[in-house]
């Protein structure tokens, strides 16, 4: 079974700040991760697709990147409304979620 | 505009059988590239995929829990149905049904539309 590791497991910033969140496969993915954002009490919001692909409506400041093993979800510059919990997930096998990375305000 | 909600049950006890319900709109789970999905969280926890049906009625299990799991979908009341066998207190967790289609882009297991969630607690 393939296991995604995230880092930091919570990250703190400060609006206007750059964020650089981490997903680490234990083998190879491909292109096929994506990241999601959580907020409490709701469901999951799809950011990035395929690695590299905004999804429909998604702000320009969220950018992926990465292939193989490692991949990157950038925020360029912190909005009030970005501090959630984000998930990375593969589906080269049966689609899998890592354990999350808080953005939390500092 | 596309809308999705479970229903069912909210406390089960141990050893019963889960049904729950996911009716949708704004789609049709008869076009070709659609699907629906459900995937649950246990409170403070991460994310867990348990079941894909496609438009054509193929459908996809967890691989850990395919034996307790269905998944069934019905045109006529725009809903998809899982049923999940022998609940135990571990499987308490919100239950979130998500759609996608090929059409977005990606893969039917990246869902662009999710339900508000249901939470299910197992405890006798």
């Amino acid at each position: 079974e393939i296991v995604l590791t995230q880092s930091p497991a919570t990250l703190s910033l400060s609006p206007g700040e750059r964020a650089t969140l981490s997903c680490r496969a234990s083998q190879s993915v491909s292109s096929y991760l994506a990241w999601y954002q959580q907020k409490p009490g709701q469901p999951p919001r799809l950011l990035i697709y395929d690695a590299t692909n905004r999804a429909t409506g998604i702000p320009a400041r969220f950018s992926g990147s990465g292939s193989g093993t490692d991949f990157t979800l950038t925020i360029s510059s912190l909005e009030p409304e970005d501090f959630a919990v984000y998930y990375c997930q593969q589906r080269s096998t049966w689609p899998l979620f890592g354990q999350g990375t808080r953005l939390e305000i500092k | 505009q596309i809308t999705l909600k479970e229903s069912g049950p909210t406390l089960v006890k141990p050893t019963q059988t889960l049904t729950l319900t996911c009716t949708f709109s704004g789609f049709s789970l008869s076009t070709n590239g659609a699907g629906v999905g459900w995937i649950r969280q246990p409170p403070g926890k991460a994310l867990e995929w348990l079941a894909l049906i496609y438009w054509n009625d193929d459908k996809r299990y967890s691989p850990s829990l395919k034996n307790r799991l269905t998944i069934t979908k019905d045109f006529s009341k725009s809903q998809v149905v899982l049923t999940m066998t022998n609940m135990d207190p571990v499987d308490t967790a919100t239950y979130f049904c998500a759609h996608s289609a090929y059409k977005y882009g990606g893969s039917l297991f990246d869902p662009r539309f999710w339900g508000q969630g249901i939470l299910v607690t197992v405890s006798s």
